[in-house]
């Protein structure tokens, strides 16, 4: 069982937006601002997609958008493509030195 | 451009010892700008945090392993490595290298190693 808490499927058609949530608690989604995204393909490793609750690394789409509100941030993906089809996983800093993950969600694009 | 490459064996038996080491190429492991992390992927439990290094040797570890589990630096060989210990079939998962963009265990994984999928069998 994951600390944050993703729901594990999410679907759009091309060209569409989706938003996936990742819900945590005042102690770690709420408390800090260092929560991230990642974009994993089958047999691939996981690739930083977000930081810091919005911030995007250079080389990834500005499709690609961030935010939080209270203890829930999310991703939303603009204008699907074909590559966006994936799983996603946040992650969040729980203060203490310690990091937590979601369990992930699916992306299906349509 | 820097890499993580790692290796370790793909098979442990129960109760014995899981190693995985992470070479870092392209750069010093050093780098007083970055931490150094290892994390898994199971099927059953999705990613999971396994603990985090910094050159220096300092440590952090996920409390639900930290009993078990042993992160080291070598920093003559530009390596770290993992150890964590009495394993069972629940450690059997995708084990992964990766750098922390920036100081501290706050900070994102931005560099990630081709992952070793790793089975605990007898």
């Amino acid at each position: 069982q994951s600390a944050l808490t993703q729901p594990p499927s999410a679907s759009g058609s091309r060209g569409q937006s989706v938003t996936i949530s990742c819900t945590g608690t005042s102690s770690d989604v709420g408390g800090f601002n260092h929560v991230s995204w990642y974009q994993q393909h089958p047999d691939n490793a996981p690739k930083l997609i977000i930081y810091e609750v919005t911030k995007r690394p250079s080389g990834v789409p500005d499709r690609f958008f961030g935010s939080k509100s209270g203890n829930t941030a999310s991703l939303t993906v603009s204008g699907l493509l074909p590559e966006d089809e994936a799983e996603y996983f946040c992650t969040s800093y729980a203060g203490n030195n310690v990091v937590f993950f979601g369990g992930g969600t699916k992306l299906t694009v349509l | 451009q820097m890499q993580l490459q790692q290796s370790g064996p793909g098979l442990v038996k129960p109760s014995e010892t899981l190693s995985l080491t992470c070479t870092v190429s392209g750069g010093t492991i050093r780098n007083s700008s970055h931490y150094w992390g290892c994390l898994r992927q199971s099927p059953g439990k999705g990613l999971e945090w396994i603990g985090t290094l910094y050159y220096s040797g300092t440590t952090f570890y996920n409390p639900s392993l930290k009993s078990r589990v042993i992160i080291s630096v070598d920093t003559s060989k530009n390596q770290f490595s993992l150890k964590l210990s009495s394993v069972t079939a629940a450690d059997s998962a995708v084990y992964y290298c990766a750098r922390h963009r920036a100081p501290g265990v706050v900070a994102a994984f931005d560099l990630w190693g081709q992952g070793t999928p790793v089975t605990v069998s007898s």
